[in-house]
């Protein structure tokens, strides 16, 4: 099974919002309630942003929030700010066989 | 608050066997909890999904490294491993463990440890 697809690269102005898309098939993002989302900062250990789709960890700013409509998951950020730059990752459950897709990553540039 | 380290070879010559530790502390590897996994990232590639354990021992593999994966738990020494075979230049890569929620979130995460192989 293939990975889920993220757009490769994004740029947003500081203080604005962007939303980062992740899209599947009915097997994985369409068919559970499972999709978590992870920024990435080179040479760190990726951090947990959004679990089930849209529930937030304790610590995590209220600046993230996720979605979900039919096959594709999104991960949106509020008020942009120079630390958001990263990569996000979107991961979803994707049944007894295949169990756990990652996305390919996007790369966020906060100019 | 639960804290992961992975340990391990970082190098590793083609054909070999890849093995990887990751030590748990703040909490029991054998909660009903968590499951544990194993998560690698290519250079200048996306996240890969290994494959996870269960306190039961009950173990869940990416199908495309099935063949090749062992994963395996020491309970006294809140301890999981990885053993990857026949490895090759496209199994170079920072390898990460990670607390595995209900095989849907992982969090948290390990450092990471880069292994690399080559002869």
């Amino acid at each position: 099974q293939s990975a889920l697809t993220q757009p490769a690269s994004v740029s947003e102005s500081p203080g604005q919002s962007i939303t980062l898309s992740c899209t599947g098939t009915s097997s994985d993002i369409g068919g559970y309630n499972y999709v978590s989302w992870y920024q990435h900062h080179p040479g760190r250990a990726p951090k947990l942003m959004i679990y089930d789709v849209n529930k937030r960890p304790s610590g995590v700013s209220n600046r993230f929030s996720g979605s979900k409509s039919g096959n594709t998951a999104s991960l949106t950020i509020s008020g942009l700010q120079p630390e958001d730059e990263a990569d996000y990752y979107c991961c979803s459950y994707a049944g007894n066989n295949v169990h756990v897709l990652f996305g390919g990553g996007t790369k966020l540039t906060v100019l | 608050r639960l804290q992961l380290q992975e340990s391990g070879p970082g190098l590793v010559k083609p054909s070999e066997t890849l093995s990887l530790t990751c030590t748990v502390s703040g909490d029991s590897i054998s909660s009903i909890y968590y499951y544990w996994g194993w998560i690698r990232q290519p250079p200048g590639k996306g996240l890969e999904w290994i494959g996870s354990i269960y306190y039961s021992g009950s173990t869940y593999y990416n199908p495309s490294l099935k063949s090749r994966v062992t994963i395996s738990e020491d309970t006294s020494k809140k301890q999981f491993s990885l053993k990857l075979s026949s490895v090759t230049a496209a199994d170079t890569a920072i390898y990460y463990c990670a607390t595995h929620f209900y095989l849907n979130w992982f969090d948290p995460w390990g450092q990471g440890t880069l292994v690399t192989v080559s002869s």
